[in-house]
């Protein structure tokens, strides 16, 4: 199975301050991409797919990139209710695989 | 508005059964593909099993394959998910997700726990 890292674990970020995310695949997955947000006791919500294509309603200052085996979520300015931790998933290879997360928090 | 609702979860001990459902609307289940992610206390998401709109063809991850099974009943609107001889590292929240154009989920569910302990 491909096998999906993230980094870093933890991101601490001041409020304004961009972030950058990272996402490793251990073979390549094209452009089938996905980053998710979840907040504490609240379901996963899509962010972006395709690598670098936001999902209805999700603000420009989230945007993705990348193809193949590196790919990065940047968050521009970040706002309060950005502080949550976020994965990325594979949809090129069955079975489907997460990453392990990284968790946004303020500084 | 797109609506997964998940039911059934709960407790059983280890060795048992529990089946859990997902009751969709807002959107023409049938022409997508659905799929069971779960997460397990303070750790991260897993895929555990996925069927497509209409063939109805599966793929399950390999810490369920042989024990858990994925079905759909596109007349009821409805996902299934039947899990037997359950393991106590199966204790997870199950998550019902929504396929799109591909295998990534545009839509959740708000999870139904499932604790297997003694």
């Amino acid at each position: 199975e491909i096998v999906m890292t993230q980094s870093p674990a933890t991101l601490s970020v001041s409020p304004g301050e961009r972030g950058t995310l990272s996402c490793r695949a251990t073979q390549s997955v094209s452009s089938d991409l996905a980053w998710y947000q979840q907040k504490p006791a609240q379901a996963p919500r899509l962010l972006i797919y395709g690598a670098s294509t936001r999902a209805t309603g999700i603000p420009a200052r989230f945007s993705g990139s990348g193809s193949g085996t590196e790919f990065t979520l940047t968050i521009s300015s970040l706002q309060s209710e950005d502080f949550a931790v976020y994965y990325c998933q594979q949809y090129n290879i069955w079975p489907l695989t997460f990453g392990g997360g990284t968790k946004v928090e303020i500084k | 508005e797109v609506q997964l609702l998940e039911s059934g979860g709960g407790l059983v001990q280890p060795g048992g059964s529990l089946r859990l459902s997902c009751a969709a609307s807002g959107f023409s289940f049938s022409s997508y593909g659905m799929n069971w992610v779960r997460q397990a206390p303070g750790k991260g998401l897993q895929w555990v099993s996925g069927i497509s709109g209409s063939s109805g063809s599966t793929d399950y991850a390999d810490s369920v394959k042989g024990r858990f099974t994925i079905s759909r009943d596109n007349s009821k609107n409805t996902l299934y998910l039947q899990m037997n001889s359950l393991r106590a590292e199966d204790t997870a929240v199950y998550y019902c997700a929504k396929g799109d154009s591909k295998w990534y989920f545009d839509c959740w569910g708000l999870g139904t726990l499932v604790t297997v302990s003694s």
